[in-house]
Parts: structure tokens; sequence; C-alpha cells
């Protein structure tokens, strides 16, 4: 079973300050983690994606996580916070485990980031 | 890039009514995915297909069922509409193949039965 927590459905920072966003998963195979974001009265947007190549992966507007096995985690980051940064945040889990089904992403429930001038 | 286009932003229906969201891609994706979005709940999964004329339960499909007649579209119905399914719809679609490939989605349908 696959699973993701995202500790904190809402986070506050400054513009400027750094952003962290934390992501644990649970799976019982090798996860392939993704990030997405959702501006208000959007679809999904793929911030990054990690599929084991490199256990830094950078992602789009500056964002990027880091996967930690031993912690079980995948926590994105942004070293200075935007006005435009606002948005919804979803952590993803899913696997290529023949044996599973291929494809299905596992949701967080969702970390809504709020930058204040 | 891709797109994936729900045919409506926003609808409004009364309970009992049969209720159809359309979804269409445009990058002969063979997955497609339909979810519901609730505050605080995330997002859960209706039902998907892999390819034409399959279909898979998701973990909420009670009160839907799905239709996939072509590759490009993937339609989601609720057979009797009742309160309870007023939520923001999400479709996504996914090339299974060439590594591990993200889902796409489209805007969103925001339904509310009245």
């Amino acid at each position: 079973a696959q699973s993701v927590t995202q500790l904190g459905s809402h986070v506050s920072v400054s513009e400027g300050a750094l952003v962290l966003l934390r992501c644990n998963y649970s799976s019982s195979v090798p996860p392939y983690l993704f990030w997405y974001v959702q501006y208000p009265n959007q679809g999904l947007q793929l911030l990054l994606k990690y599929t084991s190549a490199a256990t830094l992966v950078k992602g789009i507007n500056g964002f990027e996580a880091e996967f930690k096995k031993s912690e079980t985690s995948f926590h994105l980051t942004k070293p200075s916070a935007h006005m435009s940064d606002a948005a919804e945040y979803f952590c993803a889990v899913t696997s290529a485990d023949r044996g599973s089904t291929l494809g299905r992403l596992y949701f967080g429930r969702g970390t809504q980031l709020t930058v204040w001038p | 890039d891709v797109k994936v286009t729900q045919s409506s932003r926003y609808l409004v229906k009364r309970t009992g009514e049969k209720v159809f969201l359309e979804c269409v891609q445009d990058m002969d994706h063979e997955n497609m995915f339909w979810y519901r979005q609730d505050p605080g709940l995330g997002l859960r999964l209706i039902y998907f297909s892999y390819d034409v004329k399959m279909k898979e339960k998701g973990d909420i499909p009670e009160g839907y069922s799905v239709s996939r007649e072509k590759k490009e579209r993937f339609s989601l119905i609720l057979e009797s509409a009742s309160t309870n399914q007023t939520s923001m719809y999400l479709c996504a679609s996914r090339r299974p193949t060439g590594g591990i490939q993200p889902q796409h989605f489209g805007d969103g349908t925001r339904l509310s039965i009245l």
C-alpha cells in the first residue's frame, strides 16, 4: 500500500523567506514521487518529479525537493518566497512495480501556502 | 504541451438528474483519470481507464460511472446526482510508456447539486 502525509495544511511565510513544505510517504516498493501546484480555479501543474535518477530534484519556479529514503521524506523547498508562489501544493506517490496498478497516484491532502508582503 | 480540456468550468444541476462531465486530451494518452477534490481531503480517485473501453474503480466509485469509447475522451457520469456530490472534479491523462510519466490535469469542473 502507498500513502502520502503532508504535515501542515497551511503554511505562511513572508516574501523572501524560505519555503519548506513537508511530505512523508509510505511505500512497500521503490517509490516515484511528485509535487504538484494548484493556483486558484485551476487544475494541477507539475512542479517536479523524483524517478530515482538523483535524490535532489530541481523543478520549475525555483523549487526543489530532496528524496531521503532513510526518513521516507520528499520535502519541497524554495530559498526565497515570492507572492506568486501562493497556491496549494500536493505531494503524490506512485510505483513502477508491475504487480501494482501502474500510473495510479496517491495524493496527500495538500498544503496551502500563503505569502505575506 | 499536453492539453486536457474539461467541457465545463462551472455546472449547476438538480438532485436526481443524470449528469455528464466530459474530458478530452489531445496527446493520444492511453491512461485517463477522474478525481474529486474537496477541502481538506485532497484528491480522491473515482475511476480510471488504462485504454479505450477499459475502466477500473478507484477509491470512491459509488454513485458514479464512466465511459471511454474513444481514446481521447473520458466521461464521468453521475447516475442520479445528490447534494453530497457537490465538488470540484478533475480529469487527468498520462502516457504509460517511456519511464515514469506524470499525470496532466485539466482545469476542473466545479459542480453544484441543488
